[in-house]
C-alpha cells in the first residue's frame, strides 16, 4: 500500500495570502488526488492531477484558485489562493493504486488542517 | 451521475456490541467497487473493508462485515464486538472510474 506524507500538518494564515500543501508518495502513481473536507463534511474532490498534463477540476473548483503541480509520478502540491475563512478546512492529498486483480483503493495522506483567519 | 447516501449521521454503540451502519447508493454502472473507510479523530484514512460489485458474496475482514445488496444498491456496514479504538467516522464510498463519498456516521463506542 502507498505511503503518503503532506506538509505542513496544519497552519493559520492570514486572510488574502496563499499556502502550498505538499504531497509526497512513496511510490511511483499515476493520479493523484486532492479532496476538501470541511469540519464535519464529507469529502469532495477538487481536481485529479497527472504527472505531464494539467490537472482536471471538479465543478466549483477552479485553477486561479487551486493551482496544483505535478512534477513528478511521486509529488504534487495544492496551492489555496488568496484564502478566505471559508477556505478553512483540511486539504487530503491520496493517490489511486491496483489493489487486486480488477480495482483500484484509493490511500489518503494525513490531511492539512487550514484555517484562515 | 454516481451518489452515496449515509443516512445515520451519528450512531453510538456499547462496548463489545453490535453495530450496523448503513450506506445507499445510486449508478447506472454495472462494475464498480464499495469500500467503507474509517477516520479516526486523528484524521488519517484508513480502508476497513470493500466489495466488488461482481461478486455475490459479502465480504468479510475479522469484525467487519458487509451485507451487500446489489439489486437494492444497499451496502451496510455491521462492526461485531465492538471496540472503543473503533470509535471514528465512517465513510461509505463507490469507486469506479472515480471515487464518491458518502456524508460520513460518526460512530462513538461507548464504554
Amino acid at each position: 500500500s502507498a505511503v503518503i506524507s503532506q506538509k505542513p500538518s496544519r497552519d493559520i494564515c492570514q486572510r488574502g495570502t496563499s499556502l502550498t500543501i505538499q504531497c509526497q508518495v512513496d511510490s511511483q502513481v499515476t493520479m493523484m488526488f486532492w479532496y476538501r473536507q470541511q469540519p464535519g463534511q464529507s469529502l469532495t474532490l477538487i481536481a485529479t492531477a497527472n504527472q505531464g498534463s494539467e490537472a482536471t477540476y471538479e465543478s466549483g473548483f477552479v485553477i486561479d484558485k487551486f493551482p496544483i503541480s505535478r512534477p513528478n509520478l511521486t509529488f504534487s502540491t495544492l496551492t489555496v489562493s488568496n484564502m478566505s475563512p471559508e477556505d478553512s478546512s483540511i486539504y487530503l492529498c491520496s493517490v489511486d493504486q491496483l489493489a487486486g486483480d480488477h480495482y483500484n483503493e484509493q490511500f489518503f495522506g494525513p490531511g492539512t488542517r487550514l484555517t484562515v483567519l | 451521475a454516481q451518489t452515496v447516501t449515509q443516512s445515520q449521521p451519528e450512531m453510538s454503540v456499547q462496548e463489545a456490541e453490535t453495530v450496523t451502519l448503513s450506506c445507499t447508493y445510486d449508478t447506472s454502472e454495472n462494475n464498480y467497487y464499495l469500500f467503507w473507510y474509517k477516520q479516526p479523530p486523528s484524521r488519517q484514512m484508513i480502508l476497513v473493508i470493500r466489495q466488488e460489485a461482481y461478486k455475490q458474496q459479502n465480504a468479510t475482514e475479522n469484525r467487519f462485515s458487509v451485507n451487500f445488496q446489489k439489486a437494492a444498491k444497499s451496502f451496510s456496514l455491521k462492526i461485531s464486538d465492538s471496540q472503543l479504538g473503533d470509535t471514528a467516522m465512517y465513510f461509505c464510498a463507490f469507486g469506479s472510474n472515480q471515487f464518491y463519498f458518502g456524508t460520513g456516521t460518526s460512530l462513538t463506542v461507548i464504554p
